[in-house]
């Protein structure tokens, strides 16, 4: 079955711990990315990757770091987590438009929800 | 990046039309328009894509006028399932940052 896996889905952590969400896709997508979604906010982009090795800046990417070493995975990293960074995590896939099999359509996870106290 | 701008929020009985407008003034060449429904504690689902014009699906049409400035969701014969969060999404999935704006919550009521 196609899908995105992200895990864990629910997480309760501590200021400072660190920590990894890992996203993995089997649909040998290109691109990847991570969103996180708060209320009153929709949905930000934290980052992205259009390939392996090459990760950009979305529109909130302070306090995270990603990395791209494979093609199915990309992991969001919180080095230092703080109580701001309470939410619910989203990554998502999706062909690149140069690979011919692009659609438009991005493939999301089932969320992670982190807690950070 | 292309931000849009959609109701908050809209409240339709069963069995009517429902059409959200969503307003995207800095539309790219290349942007696609593409349109998400979202349940509560799930990620986002593809609805539709367009880019000029109209498309038709199975669940949902899609109107973009002659300048692409702005898009129309339009939903017939809504039921209390289709109460969710719509997102309109301008760009080019795989390419570029793709903004997400605050979606529209649509209550549907019997």
């Amino acid at each position: 079955e196609a899908q995105v896996t992200q895990n864990p889905r629910y997480l309760i952590t501590v200021t400072g711990k660190k920590l990894t969400v890992t996203c993995s896709q089997n649909m040998n997508h290109e691109y990847m990315s991570w969103y996180r979604q708060d209320p009153g906010l929709g949905l930000r982009q934290i980052y992205y990757s259009m390939n392996v090795e090459v990760t950009d800046k979305g529109d909130v990417p302070e306090g995270y770091k990603v990395s791209r070493k494979e093609k199915r995975n990309f992991p969001l990293i919180l080095e230092s987590p703080s109580p701001n960074q309470t939410s619910l995590y989203f990554c998502a896939s999706s062909f690149s438009p140069s690979s011919g099999k692009n659609t438009g359509e991005l493939f999301f996870g089932e969320g992670s929800r982190l807690t950070v106290l | 990046l292309a931000k849009t701008t959609q109701p908050i929020s809209m409240d339709s009985y069963e069995g009517q039309e429902v059409n959200i407008t969503c307003s995207h003034n800095n539309i790219a060449t290349n942007d696609y328009i593409t349109w998400y429904q979202q349940f509560p504690s799930q990620g986002p689902r593809f609805i539709i894509q367009g880019y000029k014009t109209k498309v038709t699906n199975e669940v949902a049409s899609l109107f973009i006028p002659a300048d692409r400035k702005s898009s129309t969701l339009s939903l017939p014969r809504v039921s209390l399932s289709d109460t969710a969060v719509y997102y309109c999404l301008v760009g080019l999935s795989g390419n570029t940052p793709l903004v997400f704006g605050k979606g529209t919550r649509l209550s549907v009521i019997a």
